[in-house]
């Protein structure tokens, strides 16, 4: 199985800060990386998928970029709707696997 | 606009078998893979099972095979998630989630799940 190494685990952040969470793959998944946004009590919303892209309708201050075993998640400028728990997901192969996830919080 | 709801959650004792349902609208269903992903309370997610449009293709996480088995009725856009022989630690909340192809594996729309309780 892959296995999907995400840091931190949790951060504190402000309105207004830059934001960037790792994801680290056991095994070269090339772009197969997606990056999901939940809030408590709420499902999953997709945020990024293969990597950089940005899904239809989700803001631009989130990017994701990288390939390969490393991957970086960011926000530009954290607004308030943003504290949640984000994950990393891998689709090379199967089992499908998620990262431990990043709680950011204020 | 893409809707998906989940039914069939509750609580069951070790060993006993349950039935969740997920009600599609809003997309072609027949086009699209289908997904059951679970989150143990307070954990992350997991994912479970998935199916092609066609169902030619379904795929099951080792945790799971041979006591779930995931089905779709495209003509009455609707996916299952049959659960037998359940454990302590299949209790989580499980959403189902749509994929654009059983290869192109991003979940773009999740439903809001139905928990799912296994105790004595």
């Amino acid at each position: 199985d892959i296995q999907m190494t995400q840091s931190p685990s949790s951060l504190s952040a402000s309105v207004g800060d830059r934001v960037t969470i790792t994801c680290l793959a056991s095994q070269d998944i090339s772009n197969y990386l997606n990056w999901y946004q939940q809030k408590p009590g709420k499902a999953p919303k997709l945020l990024i998928y293969d990597a950089s892209n940005l899904e239809t309708g989700v803001p631009s201050r989130f990017s994701g970029s990288g390939s390969g075993t490393d991957f970086t998640f960011t926000i530009s400028s954290l607004q308030p709707e943003d504290f949640a728990t984000y994950y990393c997901q891998q689709y090379d192969d199967l089992p499908l696997t998620f990262g431990g996830g990043t709680k950011v919080e204020i | 606009e893409v809707q998906l709801v989940e039914s069939g959650g509750g609580l069951v004792k070790p060993g006993g078998s349950l039935r969740l349902s997920c009600a599609a609208s809003g997309f072609t269903f027949s086009r699209n893979s289908m997904h059951w992903v679970r989150q143990a309370p307070g954990k992350g997610l997991e994912w479970v099972s998935s199916i092609s449009g066609s169902s030619d293709y379904i795929y099951y996480a080792d945790s799971v095979k041979g006591r779930f088995t995931i089905s779709r009725d495209n003509a009455a856009n609707s996916l299952y998630l049959q659960m037998n022989s359940l454990r302590a630690e299949d209790t989580a909340v499980y959403y189902c989630a749509r994929a654009p192809s059983i290869t192109t594996l991003f979940f773009q729309h999740w439903g809001q799940g139905t928990l799912v309780t296994v105790s004595s």
